[in-house]
Order: C-alpha cells, then structure tokens, then sequence
C-alpha cells in the first residue's frame, strides 16, 4: 500500500481560477511534507514544505498542514498556464528518506 | 542552487544486457538516492546511500544494484535488464546539516531508459 496518496488524479482550472489538491498519509511515522513540481520532460523541483501545523504562503501558493489526520493540502491561486506540471507529494517517515505519491496533473486551460 | 548530473540521459538497452547509469552531485550531500519514474507517475525509491561505500534498499530493489564509491557518486546497475525496466531514472541527494532545507531533495535532469 503507498504510504503517501494524492487527488485528485488530474485538475484542469481556468487561467486566473483557485487549484486546491489534496495529500495524505496513511503511515502514522510521517512527520514533514513537501511538494514538488515537475514540469512535462524536466525533473522535479521542491516548491514547498511544512513540517507544523497550520498554514503556509509564498506569493500565490498557500500550504496546510493538519498533522493529526497527516493530511496537506496545496492551494494555488491565480493560476496561471506556467503551473500546468505534475505536482508530488512527499512525506518524511525515517530520516531522510521521502515517499512519493503518484501525483496530480494540473492543467490551467488560458 | 545545488548540482546533480546524470549521465547517460537516455539509453536504449537489449533485454538481458548490463546497464550502468551514474550521478554526481557538487553539493557535499551526505544523501543520495536513486528513483524511477513511470510515464505520468510519481516516483517510486530504488535504492539510496548516507556515506561513501554503503548503500541501502528502498521500496523496490529487486532487479537493481546500487554503488557508492564516494560522496560525489552514486551509481544504479541493472546486471540484466528486462522490458519492465523502462522508465525515467531520477538521481537526487539531501544533507541532514540541519535548516529549513534539510531533508529536501535536489534532483538531476534524469536518464530515459528503453529495454528493447
């Protein structure tokens, strides 16, 4: 069973419109979160993390993190057609090693 | 921003052959790792490594071989490759120095392999 499970599978938003995806873990050792974006042919690159509860916000892209349901969420608004790329979750639940989920394909439609 | 290389980046293989695929990463990370990506999926773990000659299983090893001869390389080895071997492979490495970046994983451009 993957520890870290990711929806919905594909989004498609209208340029300017709010994307909300959702992460959660099923492992009860998972402390940390991330989230990568990879573009189509290009390799991932950390876009955020959040290791507390609560919130977190870098210019359109806002964070949550609810630690006693192990469940983050990734919300970006304003999309733009640029955010249009896979986007990975990934937990922390032994040092230094990361899980995976298997993504969400973001499409913002201009 | 830090420096992971790979090399070759693509490959096409012959059922049955070795197959080599090599990092290197400028960064002085402790951590590297080795993952494969299927067409639109998320990253599953192979193997990775925390200190020069030692190396560590990850969620699926089976079929692949891991070497570490130094803190800047990590290689992948698959001694017999099969048709359920294509994919992308991603190499990546971390440092556990603390911070708010410890733990993030820098990832290179990663290798397209094709077993014929």
């Amino acid at each position: 069973q993957q520890k870290v499970q990711q929806s919905p599978e594909s989004l498609i938003v209208p340029e300017g419109g709010m994307a909300s995806l959702n992460c959660t873990s099923s492992d009860r050792n998972v402390d940390y979160f991330w989230w990568y974006r990879q573009h189509s042919g290009k390799s991932p690159k950390m876009l955020m993390s959040i290791f507390s509860n609560g919130e977190k916000e870098e210019g359109r892209f806002t964070v949550h993190l609810n630690k006693a349901s192990l469940h983050t969420s990734l919300h970006i608004r304003d999309s733009q057609p640029s955010d249009s790329a896979l986007y990975l979750c990934a937990a922390r639940a032994n040092y230094n090693v990361l899980y995976f989920g298997s993504g969400t394909k973001l499409t913002v439609e201009p | 921003e830090a420096a992971v290389t790979q090399s070759p980046r693509s490959k096409v293989a012959v059922t049955g052959g070795k197959v080599t695929l090599s990092c290197h990463q400028t960064n002085n990370h402790d951590y590297m790792y080795w993952y494969r990506q299927d067409t639109g999926h998320g990253l599953r773990l192979i193997h990775y490594s925390y200190v020069a000659d030692s190396t560590e299983k990850g969620d699926i090893p089976d079929g692949y071989k891991a070497s570490r001869p130094s803190q800047e390389n990590f290689s992948l080895i698959l001694e017999l490759a099969s048709l359920s071997q294509t994919a992308v492979y991603f190499c990546a490495s971390s440092d556990r120095l603390g911070g708010l970046n410890q733990d993030t994983q820098y990832f290179g451009p990663g290798t397209r392999l094709l077993v014929l």
